[in-house]
């Protein structure tokens, strides 16, 4: 069983069109992230959710817009696509433990080209 | 900003061990080391993490110095598959990872 999923893999879509990338961990983890990797290779984090509840918010257009229904699921959506968010789109999960200590287990990626 | 300085990229033989050094000279005394790799197209992976001790566990050593300014993974068998970018990182306040730009180990028969 996969541990992190994320759908799609892969995704091409015009400029200005909106976007959706799902993540879904069954590891029963508490907290979940979204990390975007460029061109350049940089990971970079997002989000980053505890319990349903926004605790990571770097600086991200506000067309960047994470919803998470439930502990297992954290979607990604994307209002009026532009030429620079294409990159890989990780997702990731970890628990919360006392301390920080918490390994997190990455998703394969979703891999969005914006043309 | 990541806090460490690793080489650009390093080769191993396969079957021999693996060194990968990372610099973090201005590691506060509360915050860990952490290594990640990333394999290529898939998502980063953890390997380990530790203080100051020396760590070990089913996939490598962690090996910091006693001022913790540095420190070394070591892969101790390499094979093929262990060929992928290497990310030592410091651990930030609360749950945040910095990825810098990593060290790409190829790893060659």
């Amino acid at each position: 069983d996969t541990a992190v999923s994320q759908t799609p893999k892969y995704l091409v879509t015009q400029m200005g069109n909106d976007k959706s990338i799902k993540c879904e961990q069954n590891l029963g983890h508490d907290t979940m992230y979204w990390y975007k990797q460029d061109s350049k290779k940089f990971l970079k984090i997002m989000f980053s959710y505890n319990n349903k509840e926004l605790i990571i918010n770097e600086t991200v257009p506000n067309r960047f817009s994470p919803k998470s229904p439930d502990k297992a699921h954290l979607n990604l959506h994307i209002n009026s696509l532009e030429l620079g968010d294409s990159a890989v789109y990780f997702c990731a999960s970890s628990q919360l433990a006392q301390g920080f200590h918490n390994e997190q287990f990455f998703g394969p990626g979703t891999r969005l080209t914006v043309l | 900003d990541a806090k460490t300085t690793q080489p650009t990229s390093m080769d191993c033989a396969e079957g021999r061990a693996a060194n990968l050094p990372c610099n973090h000279s201005t590691i506060s005394g509360n915050e860990y080391v952490y290594w990640y790799r990333q394999i290529h197209s898939q998502g980063p992976q953890y390997i380990i993490h530790g203080l100051k001790n020396n760590e070990t566990n089913e996939m490598a050593s962690l090996i910091i110095t006693e001022d913790r300014k540095s420190s070394t993974l070591i892969l101790p068998h390499a094979t093929l598959r262990d060929t992928a970018v290497y990310y030592c990182i410091v651990r930030e306040y609360g749950n945040k990872l910095v990825f810098g730009a990593g060290t790409i180990l190829r790893v060659k028969s």
